[in-house]
């Protein structure tokens, strides 16, 4: 089956810092690849999600690069903000058996 | 508010019992994902059905069911209760069967299990 691995487990940054979280996947027919914030005592929300045809997707302050040959993805959010504290999960879909994995998670601080 | 509503809230309950969870998927929603959320395992896909139909199976334990009735709505059964499945469960609803379908998450059941 799939295995989704993501460092870092906590990640603090100042405010206005870039913040990075990296995933790596295992199965190669993995071709969706969704980010989810949970901030605490809510429900995980969609922030940003790219496929296996891209390489990287923006949407304003956020970010996803994909690299299929390492098997890996990234979140990057640039010029972060108190309210983007939360935990940050990937996820990876297996088109294979039509199978859905998360990684463990990313708490995010960021420090006024 | 993400339309998709879960009841209940909150259940306590003791090992060895059975308990039901259900699920509402927003309005136009076919699509009707059930995850489990521990501190111990993360946040893990335990099955997904589509119109009725069940469309996928992820890390569901024999002890537990599923299923989305005629009006779309899903209950998730859990049987034989034990410690360890104390957990928050979530239910998520999409448009189409599609994994890459945005999926909604409803606000969640957490179950303890004493």
């Amino acid at each position: 089956g799939e295995n989704v691995e993501q460092h870092p487990s906590t990640l603090s940054v100042q405010e206005g810092d870039s913040a990075v979280i990296k995933c790596t996947y295992s199965d190669s027919a993995s071709n969706y690849f969704p980010w989810y914030k949970q901030e605490l005592g809510k429900r995980p929300q969609l922030i940003i999600d790219i496929r296996s045809n891209v390489g990287e997707k923006k949407d304003q302050r956020i970010a996803v690069t994909l690299n299929k040959t390492a098997k890996h993805f990234s979140l990057h959010i640039t010029e972060t903000q108190p309210e983007d504290s939360a935990v940050y999960f990937c996820a990876a879909r297996r088109n294979t058996g039509n199978q859905f994995y998360f990684g463990t998670g990313t708490s995010l601080t960021v420090i006024p | 508010d993400s339309g998709v509503t879960q009841t209940p809230k909150h259940l306590i309950t003791a090992t060895g019992q059975r308990v039901t969870l259900r699920c509402s998927p927003r309005s136009g929603d076919l699509s009707v994902y059930w995850y489990q959320q521990s501190l111990d395992q993360g946040l893990q896909f335990l099955i997904q059905y589509y119109n009725g139909e069940e469309r996928a199976k992820g890390n569901i334990l024999e002890r537990f069911s599923a299923q989305q009735f005629p009006d779309l709505h899903s209950e998730l059964n859990l049987s034989s209760l034990e410690l360890g499945d104390s957990a928050l469960y979530f239910c998520a609803s999409s448009v189409t069967g599609s994994f890459s379908n945005e999926q909604f998450f409803g606000p969640g059941t957490r179950l303890t299990v004493l």
